[in-house]
């Protein structure tokens, strides 16, 4: 069974601060997808990243980092200089790739980081 | 590129009354996804359609609970006789069968009295 564990329930920092949400996850299959989602207090999921398990470059995309080590099952999320406006819970999730029906199966998500910056 | 849209945005119901709630997706997007999400938690999986075939179901989903996608287009999740238990955001994702990202709507917030 998939499982994905985010031991960090909330983050405070300071506006310009450097903060990492933590992501480990479980799975048995050797094919799977990596995804991070925002969801800030409107409530709307907001896709931000995914990543295959093949493929453990790690990605840059502005302020946000992301660092996938297969070898600790960690799939950790840095933002830097964080703002007001990143304040948020963050999800991890984790997708196995289904080879009959060509991916798209069922996310496992984390029980959430919520991160709180202040001016 | 239009994104899901789901209605109602909340509801609100007294227990033991039924409830149906709807998810317009992407419109190229041929799979849909619910899941429930209550507070604290992270999104759990209820059920997905390849077009208007449905594919997987969780055990989540009780006998109470039916979803629907007619023509491969919007779909629709019935709750029969609320319970308190079912207050929840009902959350619809799309996405194409090539890939695996899936995009979510806004949500549906129920409140069972």
């Amino acid at each position: 069974a998939q499982k994905v564990t985010q031991a960090q329930t909330e983050i405070s920092v300071v506006e310009k601060e450097d903060v990492t949400l933590d992501c480990v996850y479980e799975t048995r299959d050797t094919t799977y997808y990596l995804f991070w989602y925002k969801q800030p207090p409107s409530g709307e999921l907001v896709f931000l990243i995914r990543r295959n398990s093949f493929d453990e470059q790690n990605e840059i995309s502005g302020r946000y980092s992301w660092n996938f080590q297969k070898s600790t099952s960690s799939f950790n999320f840095t933002i830097t200089a964080s703002q007001v406006v990143d304040s948020a819970v963050y999800f991890c999730a984790l997708s196995e790739s289904n080879l009959y029906t060509g991916g798209g199966n069922k996310l496992t998500f984390g029980t959430g980081t919520q991160l709180k910056v202040e001016l | 590129d239009t994104g899901v849209s789901q209605n109602p945005r909340h509801k609100i119901t007294k227990r033991g009354q039924n409830v149906t709630f709807r998810c317009d997706p992407i419109s190229e997007h041929n799979r849909l996804y619910w899941y429930r999400q209550t507070l604290g938690q992270g999104p759990e999986f209820l059920t997905y359609f390849q077009n208007e075939a449905q594919l997987e179901k969780s055990r989540l989903l009780s006998d109470r609970f039916s979803a629907e996608r007619p023509k491969g287009s919007f779909s629709t999740l019935e709750i029969q006789r609320t319970e308190q238990g079912d207050s929840a955001m009902y959350l619809c994702a799309s996405g194409r069968a090539s890939t695996d990202t899936q995009y979510f709507g806004p949500g549906t917030r129920l409140t069972v009295l």
